[in-house]
């Protein structure tokens, strides 16, 4: 267990609709970050916080938005889905320890139908 | 710029050694090497920052090649245990090793008996 909670685990929707996903990060982690797995791909970088604020972009689309709240509990928005939205998200969370080694939560398995 | 890992896929018997490399188009401060397998989390197995400091795996060794912006992960006498999927991730500038961490598309590997 990382210590990285995501919620929920699994989800179907349709197309067209909208989700929130939900991710606690590590006690005392102050840094998130959102990656997207697609079926045969690799670990797809979307976007980073630190303490709040967003630090990093990467491939996140624009019917996509997150953000880091104060407790530090982030959530990833995804709307207007398409079938090609369907994926593993991963959220993964570091801190001051370790070398800032980043860990990942277990993921939300989105289907888009 | 995503790194390029290198093989995509190999196939080793139980006991016999493996060289992962992962190289990138620009300047690296960190490079970052996780496991996975199918339908978890990353796991973590080891960092390799700017200046030659490593945090990681009693059992798993890298370099970190900065002029030639490569690294490379050693496995060493492979366990059944050792399969899956292995990501590298580059990122960070001076002062953040984790910045953008973006991920190569993993190399596959499995151990047979």
């Amino acid at each position: 267990d990382s210590g990285v909670t995501q919620t929920p685990k699994h989800l179907i929707t349709a197309t067209g609709q909208r989700v929130t996903l939900r991710c606690s990060p590590r006690s005392g982690d102050l840094s998130v970050y959102w990656y997207q797995q697609s079926l045969d791909q690799g670990l797809q970088f979307l976007i980073q916080y630190y303490n709040g604020e967003e630090r990093a972009k990467g491939n996140i689309l624009e019917r996509f938005s997150a953000q880091q709240f104060p407790d530090l509990h982030s959530e990833l928005n995804l709307s207007s889905l398409e079938l090609g939205d369907s994926a593993l998200y991963f959220c993964a969370s570091s801190g001051r320890a370790k070398g800032n080694t980043i860990y990942f939560g277990e993921g939300s398995w989105l289907t888009v139908v | 710029q995503q790194p390029v890992q290198s093989p995509q896929a190999v196939i080793l018997r139980e006991g016999e050694d493996a060289v992962i490399n992962c190289s990138s188009s620009k300047a690296l401060y960190s490079v970052h090497w996780y496991r996975q397998k199918h339908g978890e989390a990353p796991v973590f197995l080891m960092i390799l920052l700017k200046g030659g400091e490593q945090k990681g795996h009693d059992k798993i060794s890298a370099s970190f090649n900065e002029k030639k912006q490569q690294s490379s992960l050693y496995l060493t006498a492979s366990q059944l245990s050792y399969s899956g999927t292995y990501f590298c991730g580059t990122g960070g500038q001076s002062g953040g090793s984790n910045y953008k961490l973006t991920f190569g598309k993993g190399t596959l590997l499995t151990v047979n008996p």
